[in-house]
């Protein structure tokens, strides 16, 4: 299977902060790289796919970046809503497709 | 808008079967694939297994021997059993599209349905 991790496993932060989740795997998933957002009670919710491409729908403060085994979700500029956990998933592999551990955001 | 429901029991005993059934609609299940994941009460999230709406399926070879997932076309519907469950499957399960292509990703999910195993 190929490990995902992700750092920090979370985090404390303030509206208007500019966050960074970084998202690592255990060998080189090329640009198969997934981010989900998921709050409290409620299913996942698809932010970016494909490493760098936002999901339609989602705020434009939200990007992605990254190839190989290092990648990073990026939120410019952190609003309340924004307070959640996030996943990365990698779909290099689908034997099988494995998620990150998570990262929650929570108020500083 | 595709919106998934996920249905079944919420408790099953051990060593039993947990089945449930995600109804879609919205959208046709045809031609698209479909997914099961979970997720344990304060833990991270499992892929389970998918199925294409031909009834080809693809399952985490971790849960193999014990996961079966079918499609039903004409009641735009797709299930899935876990058999000989233990505490361990006691989780979240959630279905989800699986938008597949030269890159694969889960939209949308349905809200999730708690499952406990327990006697």
């Amino acid at each position: 299977d190929i490990q995902m991790t992700q750092s920090p496993s979370s985090l404390s932060a303030s509206v208007g902060d500019r966050l960074t989740i970084t998202c690592r795997a255990s060998q080189s998933i090329s640009s198969n790289l997934n981010w989900y957002q998921q709050k409290p009670g409620k299913a996942p919710k698809l932010l970016i796919y494909a490493a760098s491409s936002l999901q339609s729908g989602v705020p434009s403060r939200f990007s992605g970046s990254g190839s190989g085994t290092d990648f990073t979700l990026t939120i410019s500029s952190l609003q309340p809503e924004d307070f959640a956990t996030y996943y990365c998933q990698q779909s290099y592999s689908t034997l099988p497709f494995t998620f990150g551990p998570g990262t929650k955001v929570d108020f500083k | 808008q595709i919106h998934l429901q996920e249905s079944g029991p919420g408790l099953v005993k051990p060593s039993e079967t947990l089945s449930l059934t995600c109804t879609v609609s919205g959208v046709s299940i045809s031609p698209y694939y479909w997914s099961w994941i979970r997720q344990p009460p304060g833990k991270g999230l499992e892929w389970i297994g998918y199925i294409y709406y031909t009834g080809s399926t693809n399952y985490n070879p971790s849960l193999k021997s014990r996961v079966t997932i079918s499609v039903d076309t004409s009641k735009n519907q797709f299930s899935l059993r876990l058999s000989s469950v233990t505490a361990a499957d006691t989780a979240v399960y959630y279905c989800a599209r699986l938008h597949s292509g030269y890159e694969d990703w889960f939209d949308p999910w349905g809200q999730g349905t708690l499952v406990t195993v327990s006697s």
